[in-house]
C-alpha cells in the first residue's frame, strides 16, 4: 500500500514563529488532508488538498503531486495550534483508492 | 451543519463486556468509514461502507468486531467481548459519494477496557 512519511516528528516553537510541516507520499493520490488533532484528541480538518495551494487564515498548504510531497505552513504560530498535524494520503493505484492512509503525525508545542 | 455525531463520547467498560460505538453521518453523505486510533498503529481504516453495503472490512481485526449500518443516517460498531488490547479511540467519518471529496470526521469515541 501506499507509504506516507511526516517530518519533522517533533516540532517546539515560540509563540509567533512561523513552521514548515512536510508529509512525503509514495504513490499518486486523488486525496491529500491535513489534520489537526488538538488535545482533547479531535481531528480537524485543515485542508483538503491533492493538488495546488490552499490558505486558511494564518495556515497555508502546497501540494506538488508530481513530486509526491505536501507542505503545510503556520504562520505567527499561537499556543492553540499545538498538537499533532496529520497528513493523509488515498492513493489512486489498486482497488482502495477510498482509504486513507495517516502518517505518524508531527507533533508541535507552541510556548508562550 | 451538523458533522458527523458519534456516540458515547468516553466509554470504560469491564473485560468480557459488549461494546456498541454509534455513528451518525452527515446528512446526504453515502459513504461511511469506521478507524482506530492506537498508540502503537496509529490511524488505520476498520471498514468502509458505500450506500450502507460494507465494501472493505479487511482492517476489522478479528470476529469479535462487526459493523453495521442499517440505513444511511446511522451506524454501529460492536465488540463482543471486549479486551483490554481493544482499549483506543474509535473514530467514524463520512463523504459525499464522489471520490474526490474530502473525509469529514467525528470527535471519536475513546474506548477503554479495563
Amino acid at each position: 500500500g501506499i507509504q506516507v512519511e511526516q517530518s519533522p516528528p517533533d516540532l517546539i516553537l515560540q509563540e509567533g514563529a512561523n513552521s514548515t510541516l512536510r508529509c512525503n507520499f509514495s504513490d499518486s493520490v486523488n486525496n491529500l488532508q491535513w489534520f489537526h488533532q488538538n488535545p482533547w484528541g479531535q481531528l480537524i480538518n485543515l485542508f483538503y488538498i491533492p493538488s495546488g495551494t490552499k490558505q486558511n487564515g494564518r495556515l497555508s498548504a502546497t501540494t506538488v503531486a508530481t513530486e509526491r510531497y505536501s507542505l503545510l505552513y503556520i504562520s505567527s504560530s499561537q499556543t492553540t495550534d499545538s498538537g499533532v498535524y496529520f497528513c493523509a494520503v488515498a492513493g489512486i493505484s489498486g482497488g482502495s483508492n477510498y482509504k486513507l492512509t495517516f502518517g505518524k503525525g508531527t507533533l508541535l508545542t507552541v510556548n508562550p | 451543519d451538523a458533522g458527523v455525531i458519534q456516540s458515547p463520547r468516553h466509554e470504560v467498560t469491564e473485560m468480557g463486556q459488549e461494546v456498541t460505538l454509534r455513528c451518525k453521518p452527515i446528512s446526504g453523505h453515502n459513504s461511511l468509514f469506521w478507524y482506530r486510533q492506537t498508540m502503537m498503529r496509529g490511524l488505520e481504516l476498520l471498514i468502509y461502507f458505500n450506500n450502507n453495503v460494507p465494501i472493505d472490512d479487511s482492517g476489522m481485526p478479528e470476529d469479535r468486531f462487526s459493523a453495521k449500518m442499517p440505513n444511511a443516517s446511522f451506524s454501529t460498531l460492536k465488540i463482543q467481548p471486549s479486551e483490554p488490547r481493544d482499549s483506543a479511540v474509535y473514530f467514524c467519518a463520512s463523504r459525499p459519494g464522489q471520490l474526490h471529496q474530502p473525509q469529514h470526521f467525528g470527535d471519536g469515541t475513546r474506548l477503554s477496557i479495563l
